[in-house]
């Protein structure tokens, strides 16, 4: 069982808005940790998505945003293309666990 | 261009200690604020953070691992060595190195490509 919280599964369709929430407690998000997110194609590695709670590396269009409040965190994709149809995760760090880093369980993406 | 490329033994017996290793391209582990983590995805499962390392040495482990974990750094090389003892099969799944931003609390990129390690006698 995660730290962060993600839903196994969201869908939509091509050209629609999806969210991917993370959610974790006052010990990781909650305690003011960024959150990071990455993007995994089926074979290979994960892939800096967003860092640092909102900002995007070079490269990663601006179809992809995150934000932050409180003890969550949000992935949102707006314009869906079938070339999103990928795994999610979060990452953050925990107070709890002398500061070391943990993951989300993932987020399925499947674009219809 | 940065790369990080993870080798080691793609099968390791039930009870014997692992040792993989991390070899950077494209930046050094002896300059400031750079720091190299290790990270384990079970087949069909999420990843899990294991340990990181600093261009000054320190250390971080994950709780639950870091009784079996090692993480050590090789600056004329330019490696980073990861050792797990104890292996058991839920231990089997791909090992991935990363370069880590952040001073230690940051995000991880670029990764490697990864090593799949099947732990079985």
């Amino acid at each position: 069982q995660s730290v962060l919280t993600q839903p196994p599964s969201v869908s939509g369709a091509p050209g629609q808005r999806v969210t991917i929430s993370c959610t974790g407690s006052n010990s990781n998000i909650g305690a003011g940790y960024d959150v990071h997110w990455y993007q995994q194609l089926p074979g290979t590695a994960p892939k800096l998505l967003i860092y640092g709670d909102n900002n995007r590396p070079s490269g990663v269009p601006d179809r992809f945003s995150g934000s932050k409040s409180g003890t969550s965190a949000s992935l949102a994709i707006t314009g869906l293309q079938a070339e999103d149809e990928a795994d999610y995760y979060c990452q953050s760090y925990d107070r709890s666990l002398g500061g070391s880093g943990v993951f989300g369980g993932g987020t399925k993406l499947t674009v219809l | 261009q940065i790369t990080l490329k993870e080798t080691g033994p793609t099968l390791v017996k039930p009870t014997q200690t692992l040792t993989l290793t991390c070899t950077l391209s494209g930046f050094s582990l002896s300059t400031y604020g750079v720091a190299v983590g290790w990270i384990r995805q079970p087949p069909g499962k999420a990843p899990e953070w294991l340990a990181l390392i600093s261009w000054d040495d320190h250390k971080r482990y994950s709780p639950a691992l870091k009784s079996r974990l090692t993480i050590t750094k090789d600056a004329s090389e330019n490696q980073v060595v990861l050792t797990m003892s104890n292996m058991n099969p839920v231990d089997t799944a791909t090992y991935y190195c990363a370069q880590n931003h952040g001073l230690l609390l940051g995000w991880f990129d670029p990764w490697g490509q990864g090593t799949l390690v099947t732990v079985s006698s």
